[in-house]
C-alpha cells in the first residue's frame, strides 16, 4: 500500500517563505505531485516531481529526494490568497493508475 | 472549456434512499476517478476507471457502484445511502500518466440524514 505524511496545519506571515513537507511509503514510485485546494473549491494541480531535485513555477517550488522518500513544497512571497490546503500525492504504479493523496496541510497566511 | 462537470452540486438524502452522481469530462481523458473528502481525511479513492470499459475499486468502495458509460461519463451510485456516506464527492479525470495531472470537478456536497 501507500502512505503519505504531511503536517496538518502551518501558519506563516504574509511575505514570508513556508515549506510544507511530505514523506511517503509506497510499494512503487512514479512521481510526487502537489495540489492546492481553497475552502469550498476543487483541488487544482500545482507541480510534479518525477526526478530528484527542485522544480520551480513562479513563487512555488517543489523538491523531491527519492532516496529519502521525501519531498516538499516551498511557497515564497506568501500572499493572503495562498491560504488553502495543500496535498501531496503519489502515483505508485505505472500505467493508468490513480493518485493517492496525503491528508493535506492547511496553510493559514496571517498579516 | 468546461473541464470536469459534476451534477448535482448539493443533495440531501434520507437513509436508505438511492442516488446517482453524474460526472462528465470534455478533455478526451482516458481515466476517470471518484474520490470522497471528509474533514481531516484528505481525498480517498472510491473507484476509478483506467479506460473506457474498465472499472476498479479504490480504498473505500463499500456501499458504492460505478458505471463508465462512455469515454466522457463516469457515474457513482449509492444504492442505499447511509449517514456515514455524508461527504463531499469529487470526480476527476486524467491521462493516467505519471507526469500528467488529474483535473477535478467542483464537487457534490451530499448529506444523508
Amino acid at each position: 500500500g501507500q502512505s503519505l505524511e504531511q503536517p496538518s496545519e502551518v501558519t506563516a506571515v504574509e511575505g514570508a517563505i513556508v515549506q510544507i513537507n511530505c514523506t511517503y511509503q509506497t510499494s512503487g514510485f512514479y512521481g510526487l505531485s502537489w495540489y492546492q485546494q481553497h475552502d469550498g473549491g476543487a483541488p487544482t494541480f500545482l507541480s510534479y516531481n518525477g526526478l530528484d531535485g527542485l522544480e520551480e513555477t513562479g513563487r512555488f517550488s517543489s523538491f523531491l529526494s527519492r532516496s529519502d522518500s521525501y519531498g516538499y513544497l516551498l511557497l515564497q512571497e506568501l500572499q493572503m490568497k495562498d491560504s488553502a490546503s495543500y496535498f501531496c500525492a503519489v502515483r505508485a504504479f505505472s500505467g493508468n493508475t490513480p493518485l493517492v493523496f496525503g491528508k493535506g496541510t492547511r496553510l493559514s497566511v496571517i498579516a | 472549456n468546461a473541464g470536469v462537470t459534476q451534477t448535482p452540486k448539493f443533495q440531501v438524502l434520507k437513509t436508505g434512499q438511492s442516488m446517482t452522481l453524474q460526472c462528465a469530462q470534455d478533455m478526451n481523458h482516458n481515466s476517470m476517478y471518484w474520490y470522497r473528502q471528509d474533514p481531516g481525511m484528505g481525498l480517498r479513492l472510491i473507484y476509478y476507471s483506467a479506460s473506457e470499459g474498465t472499472t476498479d475499486k479504490g480504498e473505500v468502495p463499500n456501499g458504492y457502484n460505478v458505471s463508465r458509460l462512455n469515454k466522457r461519463e463516469f457515474s457513482l451510485r449509492l444504492e442505499s445511502a447511509a449517514p456515514s456516506q455524508t461527504s463531499v464527492y469529487f470526480c476527476a479525470s486524467g491521462q493516467g500518466r505519471a507526469n500528467q495531472p488529474q483535473h477535478f470537478g467542483d464537487g457534490t456536497r451530499l448529506s444523508i440524514l
